[in-house]
């Protein structure tokens, strides 16, 4: 069975500042990546995905895929307080499958 | 965007009593997917349809079971609650072709 680990657990960084977030996954077999982002209160969002190795920037967002390491991470510049939120790294078992399994999330927080 | 709404929004049960989670999704997807999520243990998939009249078991199926009358319509059910259900539970739908997931707000359940 998949295992997904995230790490840190939580994380703080003043506003204006980079973080970056953590992810292994178990099978060599797996596809595609997510990371997707929950606000207090709501229910998760998907923020972006990855299906190549490298890196893929979206905006102050850039995932990083190595599939031989069986790691990827999200990367966040000039955090913002809209970016406190709980992040999750998902991770689909092929083409054509939307059955994610998640990690246990990194909580990330501004300093205020 | 797809639009996932789930009812109630609260829900306090009785130890073995029956609890009924609805979810209702308008955009015509496939796929759809219950998860619970607990403090220290993410979102865990409990059950999923690939489309009216079908369920599969997710990580977690003991004491729920699923059902999709319609393509539109997903629901989890409880039959004999236990306080170890108290939880938040997300109802989300995905295109058949793999893809993002999108999620509803979330139903909190207290089994006391």
């Amino acid at each position: 069975q998949q295992k997904v680990q995230q790490s840190p657990e939580s994380l703080i960084v003043p506003e204006g500042g980079m973080a970056s977030l953590n992810c292994t996954f178990s099978d060599r077999n797996s596809q595609y990546f997510w990371w997707y982002r929950q606000h207090s209160g709501e229910g998760p969002k998907a923020l972006m995905s990855i299906f190549s190795n490298g890196d893929k920037k979206e905006g102050r967002f850039t995932a990083h895929l190595n599939k031989a390491s069986l790691y990827v991470s999200l990367h966040i510049k000039d955090s913002q307080p809209s970016d406190s939120a709980l992040y999750f790294c998902a991770v689909s078992p092929g083409t054509g499958s939307n059955r994610l399994t998640f990690g246990k999330g990194t909580k990330f927080s501004l300093i205020p | 965007e797809a639009a996932v709404t789930q009812s109630p929004r609260n829900k306090v049960a009785v130890t073995g009593g029956k609890v009924t989670l609805s979810c209702n999704q308008t955009n015509n997807h496939n796929n759809m997917y219950w998860y619970r999520q607990d403090t220290g243990h993410g979102l865990r998939l409990i059950h999923y349809s690939y489309g009216a009249g079908s369920t599969e078991k997710g990580d977690i199926p003991d004491g729920y079971k699923a059902s999709r009358p319609s393509q539109e319509n997903f629901s989890l059910i409880l039959e004999l609650a236990t306080p170890s259900q108290t939880s938040v539970y997300f109802c989300a739908s995905g295109d058949l072709g793999g893809g993002t997931l999108y999620f509803g707000a979330g139903t909190r359940l207290s089994v006391l």
